[in-house]
């Protein structure tokens, strides 16, 4: 069945840094994908969906230059944390439509801002 | 998309087979009954979908009500690895991959 891939898995930074996070559809084209993310206990959360060849759209409340999305091809989608703060740490989720209709997830990327 | 309403927990003893409601009063025809669950810090699985008829997959079978304001997710025989939060979203399959995911039900399964 279709898959989703993530990477990477875990990733710990420094206060100020920026972290890249990857999703990719690993055996269908996916010209839109989802960006979630999670706090502890609680449920996922939209940002985001990012777009194949043009710009993604952003839930509200969710800053874009910030959160910065990149959808440079039809099996990869990018969510970069710029500048990336404690309160940034989370579980961050993307998703894609693959065969059948059905969404599937990815693994899920731990984030944590030290 | 039409909400949904899911108690936030149950358990289930191992071996049982384990019977997770939602409510849907407000489906529109359109829309299909998808299930998720999320066990703890992965990505949520795709479990199985329906329209109006039942549904059975190797996971779980789903049993939608004639009215379709609910339906009930049925593990059949639940293992401890069954446990994990299961979410229940309505959506119109034509309405692109965005899902919204209410609080779900934590299923406890105990030996």
């Amino acid at each position: 069945g279709a898959v989703v891939s993530q990477h990477p898995s875990w990733v710990i930074c420094k206060s100020g840094t920026s972290v890249k996070i990857e999703c990719r559809s690993l055996d269908f084209q996916a010209t839109t994908m989802f960006w979630y993310r999670q706090f502890p206990k609680q449920s996922l959360m939209l940002m985001a969906t990012s777009n194949e060849g043009s710009k993604a759209t952003y839930e509200q409340g969710v800053e874009k230059d910030k959160f910065l999305i990149n959808h440079a091809s039809l099996t990869l989608s990018t969510l970069t944390v710029t500048s990336a703060h404690p309160e940034d740490s989370s579980f961050y989720i993307c998703s894609a439509k693959g065969g059948g209709n059905t969404i599937y997830f990815g693994e899920g990327s731990w984030l944590t801002v030290v | 998309d039409a909400k949904t309403t899911q108690p936030p927990s149950m358990d289930c003893a191992e071996g049982r087979a384990a019977n997770l409601p939602c409510n849907h009063s407000t489906i529109s025809g359109n829309e299909y009954v998808y299930w998720y669950r999320q066990i703890h810090s992965q990505g949520p699985q795709y479990i199985i979908h329906g329209l109006k008829n039942n549904e059975t997959n190797e996971m779980a079978s789903l049993i939608i009500t004639e009215d379709r304001k609910s339906s009930t997710l049925i593990l059949p025989h639940a293992t401890l690895r069954d446990t994990a939060v299961y979410y229940c979203i309505v959506i119109t399959k034509d309405a692109g991959n965005m899902l919204t995911f209410g609080g779900g039900t934590r299923l406890m399964v105990k030996p």
